[in-house]
């Protein structure tokens, strides 16, 4: 079981561009959930996703930010007209119950704008 | 906002030493967590206590607990330089299936 798999691992993206990030989840988990780490800090959530749903987005910036996880491949995480205080690291977990305390992390992708 | 707060921040020790870590949080809880971040790495799940536990350890770790205080608190025994990393509590509320993280505890351990 290779465990929760984000990648790419570093992305440098300049102002404007898109960032698509991508996290596919152990084997057998239906539910995956998307965090961002800023620098210094703790992760904060963002969105909380099961196959072709979303169940919860309140962490989720209202513009240029997106989410889905399809019935095929990976969670896509995507990012819009990047910003430079979009550079932060972008966690995903995975989960077999939806139960927080079953979570498995990725390694995350750490996302720079320059 | 950020519901569990770590105490200290930043913490140095000698090898062999205990470290001892604390962590706040404001609403009530099911349970609480104990994450371990490496610079630039992903993170690794230490220990999970519930809101009807007091104490759990696991090898060198002992987390504790007390719901009328809201507070919890991981020592590390014996400290090794490979224990040097980042330390995140992490709450999971009532009725939501996220995890709250607090801001962390950096530890370095100097061999």
């Amino acid at each position: 079981n290779a465990g929760v798999m984000q990648n790419p691992r570093h992305l440098v993206r300049r102002r404007g561009q898109e960032a698509r990030l991508r996290c596919s989840p152990m084997k057998g988990h239906s539910h995956v959930y998307w965090y961002r780490q800023l620098p210094e800090e703790g992760l904060k959530f963002m969105v909380y996703l099961q196959k072709e749903n979303i169940i919860d987005e309140s962490g989720m910036p209202k513009e240029r930010f997106s989410a889905e996880f399809p019935k095929e491949g990976p969670s896509i995480l995507r990012i819009q007209q990047v910003v430079r205080g979009d550079s932060a690291a972008y966690f995903c977990a995975s989960s077999p119950t939806g139960e927080s305390d079953s979570y498995t992390f990725g390694s995350g992708t750490r996302l720079t704008v320059v | 906002s950020q519901q569990g707060e770590e105490d200290p921040q930043a913490l140095s020790i000698q090898e062999g030493e205990n470290a001892t870590m604390n962590c706040s949080y404001k609403t009530s809880i099911n349970n609480l967590q104990w994450y371990r971040q490496n610079s630039g790495r992903g993170l690794v799940h230490l220990i999970l206590i519930r809101s009807n536990e007091r104490e759990k350890h696991s090898g060198r770790l002992r987390v504790t607990l007390d719901t009328s205080k809201k507070s919890s608190s991981l020592l590390i025994t014996a400290s090794r330089a490979a224990d040097t990393a980042s330390y995140f509590c992490a709450t999971h509320q009532g009725g939501s299936e996220k995890l709250v993280f607090g801001k962390g505890t950096k530890l370095t351990v100097n061999p």
